[in-house]
């Protein structure tokens, strides 16, 4: 059972725009930054959005990010099918005094 | 360019212990967090805790208190993860990876990872 809650799958056609939910508490989402990530079949995680919704550099303007109260949310627009991927969101968690991840989002080009 | 060289893949019995290794280059080493992140097959992402390499000190996820420790060798720029009493379900991808800049406890951006290394916990 993961601290953040996402939806297990999502998908989308080429194109379209996609967005992938985060869930948390007062303790994570509700006080510190939220970051997603990103990983490839049989590749380690890469940063994609850190401090809510910023990207690092190299990360298309097609990836966005938006935070409100407890909730988060990845949005994904003009879908390509090298986006298929598992998406995971993350945060600090001061009760916990560690970092929580969701269970993982993983997004199906169809 | 940062980067982080982890330990080959290991197979070790139920009961042993496993030492996972991080060689990090491209950045000072001291001043930044370093997590460590496991990934079992087929399953998600999960925090194990950092370790603050400038002194030393670790944090780590309450479930693993008193199985794991986090140390580093300044000198070679390396950290290490050791899990003791392992059991199958510690069977994972273990990754290790460097807090975004700016650095400060707290942070949950985590810019940089190695390429994980398996361990195989297997009779």
């Amino acid at each position: 059972q993961s601290v953040l809650t996402q939806p297990p799958s999502a998908s989308g056609t080429p194109g379209q725009r996609v967005t992938i939910s985060c869930s948390g508490g007062s303790s994570n989402i509700g006080k510190n930054a939220v970051n997603w990530y990103q990983q490839l079949p049989g590749t380690a995680p890469k940063l994609l959005i850190y401090s809510d919704n910023q990207r690092p550099s190299g990360v298309p303007d097609r990836f966005s990010g938006s935070k409100s109260g407890t909730s988060a949310s990845l949005a994904i627009s003009g879908l390509q099918s090298e986006d298929e991927a598992d998406y995971y969101c993350a945060a600090w968690d001061d009760s916990l005094s560690g970092v929580v991840f969701g269970g993982g989002t993983k997004l199906t080009v169809l | 360019q940062v980067q982080l060289v982890q330990s080959g893949a290991d197979v070790q019995k139920p009961g042993a212990s496993v030492k996972v290794s991080c060689k990090a280059s491209g950045y000072t080493f001291i001043a930044y967090y370093l997590h460590w992140v496991r990934q079992a097959p087929g399953q998600g992402l999960e925090w194990m805790g950092c370790l603050n390499p400038n002194s030393g000190a670790s944090n780590y996820a309450q479930k693993f208190r008193g199985r794991i420790s986090m140390t580093r060798d300044t000198s070679i720029t390396t950290a290490y993860l050791e899990v003791n009493s392992l059991t199958s379900d510690d069977t994972a991808v273990y990754y290790c990876a460097r807090t975004r800049p700016p650095n400060y406890f707290g942070s949950g951006s985590l810019g940089d990872w190695g390429p994980g290394s398996l361990v195989t916990v297997s009779s």
